[in-house]
């Protein structure tokens, strides 16, 4: 159980075109959504934060009009890259939490973003 | 604020070696505990958990026990083999809004045959 996937793996894209990135929960309601960027070698940086049907909690110094969130449901967010440099290139990875167990985030595999 | 401290590495070991991570926590109130795994390439998986004092998080061989009078969650196995090769990040969770988790730097483990 607690299965969270990502589509897709990888992506490349030229610079200056957006990217979308999937995120759900397979075979559980995710009360809160979480979407962290993991530079080479070093730990994971959360970006923002969502409940399905509210607007993201992004932290600080993540541009919210470049990394576009929306949570339509409680099995899917999505993260939209906007008009893609090759700085946002990175490994992004979702995670997903269940109501009622003590904060445990379920992890997606993520999504290898280079943009050329 | 909240914090994790883990051991740095890389740690090396040999196949059926003792594996000790050490992880130390600054927390307000009584945060949940956890260790993930990275593969290369992957998200990150839930190794084990802990969620009050004395509580001992096992699974896979692997196991950490929550001391509340040190606040550490050292992780340990007995016997480490290959396939455990991997980074492992120590993470807490103290309530809150939405329960953020605070990651450790993760600690790099190789284990050669």
């Amino acid at each position: 159980g607690a299965v969270v996937s990502q589509h897709p793996s990888r992506v490349i894209c030229k610079s200056g075109t957006s990217v979308k990135i999937e995120c759900r929960s397979l075979d559980f309601q995710a009360t809160t959504m979480f979407w962290y960027r993991q530079f080479p070698k070093q730990s994971l940086m959360l970006m923002a934060t969502s409940n399905e049907g509210s607007k993201a909690t992004y932290e600080q110094g993540v541009e919210k009009d470049k990394f576009l969130i929306n949570h339509a449901s409680l099995t899917l967010s999505t993260l939209t890259v906007t008009s893609a440099h090759p700085e946002d290139s990175s490994f992004y990875i979702c995670s997903a939490r269940e109501g009622p167990s003590f904060g445990t985030q379920y992890f997606g595999p993520g999504t290898r973003l280079t943009v050329l | 604020g909240d914090s994790v401290t883990q051991m740095e590495g890389p740690v090396t070991l040999s196949e059926e070696a003792f594996l000790t991570i050490n992880c130390t926590y600054t927390a307000t109130g009584y945060p949940s505990l956890f260790w993930y795994v990275q593969y290369p390439g992957e998200g990150l998986q839930l190794l084990l958990k802990a969620t009050k004092a004395d509580d001992k998080g096992s699974n896979k061989g692997f196991e950490a026990t929550y001391r509340k009078e040190t606040t550490s969650f050292h992780l340990e196995k007995g016997s480490v083999q290959v396939s455990d090769s991997a980074v492992y990040f120590c993470a807490l969770n103290s309530g809150g809004s939405n329960y953020k988790l605070t990651f450790g730097k993760g600690t790099l483990l190789t284990v050669n045959p």
